[in-house]
């Protein structure tokens, strides 16, 4: 059974700072994995794809990364602002099955 | 597109009620996920269907738990009877294809039952 970790759980930093969010994944036979951004009393809203064939996939300020044999990923926030505040969530497919597995989340707080 | 639609967006109950979320998922995709999001566990999987059908409803905590997708545009969640544990946020997701695409979510129903 697939479990995704997250670390770390909270993070608060000035605005501007660039910032990685860290994500392992214990099965490492995924065909996909998934980074989510969620607002408090919201749903999620998708970020970004990466299919297992590629290494990185970029939209605008936000760059991720995955490493299939170490079973990590990275979400890599350039430039940081107070609107990044959010919970983000990765999410890998669970073993054998076709729905997501998620992490627990890491709360960011981007400080003006 | 409109995205992922769910109703009611925030539902508040008596134990023992019985409850219905809906969901309309994204034109065109062929799969469809209920999810379940508490502080306690996260988010799970309760059910997905794939061309309508029920293909894996491990994650349906119990008998008091059913859905259906009576066509590709529709399906529902139903919890008879609930009960105070059952208060979570119900997310519904659509994705396209075999399972490499994206899954899309949409805004969640809040159930608090009291």
């Amino acid at each position: 059974k697939q479990e995704v970790t997250q670390i770390p759980a909270a993070l608060s930093v000035p605005e501007g700072e660039n910032l990685v969010l860290n994500c392992s994944f214990t099965d490492s036979a995924i065909y996909n994995l998934q980074w989510f951004r969620q607002d408090p009393g919201k749903g999620l809203t998708s970020l970004l794809l990466i299919q297992s064939s590629q290494r990185e996939q970029t939209s605008g300020r936000l760059n991720a990364s995955l490493d299939k044999s170490s079973g990590r990923s990275t979400l890599y926030i350039a430039a940081s602002q107070p609107g990044d505040s959010a919970t983000y969530l990765c999410a890998a497919p669970d073993t054998g099955r076709r729905a997501l597995t998620f992490g627990s989340g890491t709360r960011l707080q981007v400080q003006p | 597109d409109a995205g992922v639609i769910q109703s009611p967006r925030h539902e508040v109950t008596e134990m023992g009620q019985e409850v219905t979320l809906r969901c309309k998922p994204i034109s065109g995709h062929n799969s469809l996920f209920w999810y379940r999001q508490t502080m306690m566990r996260g988010l799970e999987l309760l059910i997905y269907f794939n061309n309508n059908v029920p293909i894996d409803d491990s994650g349906m905590p119990e008998d008091r738990f059913s859905a259906k997708m009576p066509n590709a545009s529709f399906s529902t969640l139903k919890i008879q009877p609930s009960e105070p544990r059952d208060s979570a946020v119900y997310f519904c997701a659509s994705q396209r294809g075999q399972g490499r695409d994206e899954q899309f979510f949409g805004p969640g129903t809040r159930l608090t039952v009291l």
